[in-house]
């Protein structure tokens, strides 16, 4: 089963606009991650944001986690045309008695971006 | 370091046939993790191999098995296909479950 919702699930903007996309969850988390899909192959890690954390930054990316209403935002800033792709985001669960998952993640339905030229 | 690589790339199935994905992880990773993902949807866990053993595993039925290989590769077979089995199955990587690195996938189509 899906953890959640995506939001919006799909966006389409012009390069240079900044693209923002949310995610809520259902459960506690050790962490949250995004990644990016392109053309239904492969995923892509952009960037992992742990529980006690509330931003973190890569490149143009800004992730932030608000863990009491379980939801977690993705921005890209300068959008270019090449990262028109699909965005999803993870979580690593915490575990029942506080034991780890080791990695199983739980994706939401995605976000499909389109950047413009 | 050529990453996860998967194979085969595509594959077609008739109904009731039996398949096996195969999947080499990224070199230093132990933890093998399998993936499906239907059309339009997000990838969903199958199951976990660690030190060759599944470890833990999603909502699918026994239909679906694996194995991991003391290189730890690993292999994820699916008997009596049915059309829903229709998917991008993905494998995924990663030391000791931390950040996982994903293949390309295998495209499976059952006819």
């Amino acid at each position: 089963s899906q953890q959640g919702e995506e939001d919006p699930q799909a966006l389409s903007i012009q390069e240079g606009e900044n693209a923002t996309m949310n995610c809520s969850y259902k459960t506690s988390i050790n962490n949250l991650q995004w990644y990016r899909q392109n053309s239904g192959r492969g995923l892509v890690h952009l960037i992992l944001i742990r529980s006690n954390e509330r931003e973190k930054h890569s490149g143009r990316l800004r992730v932030t986690l608000d863990t009491s209403k379980k939801s977690s935002s993705l921005l890209i800033t300068a959008s270019r045309a090449a990262d028109t792709a699909s965005y999803f985001c993870a979580t690593d669960s915490l575990v029942s008695g506080g034991g780890t998952s080791y990695g199983k993640l739980t994706f939401g339905q995605g976000t499909i971006l389109t950047v413009h030229p | 370091d050529a990453g996860v690589t998967q194979s085969p790339t595509h594959l077609i199935k008739t109904r009731g046939q039996q398949v096996t994905l195969r999947c080499s992880p990224k070199s230093g990773h132990d933890t093998v993790s399998w993936y499906q993902q239907a059309l339009g949807q997000g990838p969903q866990f199958i199951f976990q191999y660690y030190e060759e053993e599944e470890r833990q595993r999603g909502n699918f039925p026994d239909r679906f098995s694996g194995h991991q290989f003391p290189n730890y590769s690993s292999e994820l077979n699916v008997n009596a296909l049915l059309l829903g089995d229709s998917a991008l199955y993905l494998c995924a990587s990663s030391w000791r479950g931390h950040v996982a690195f994903f293949g390309q996938g295998t495209r499976l189509t059952v006819v």
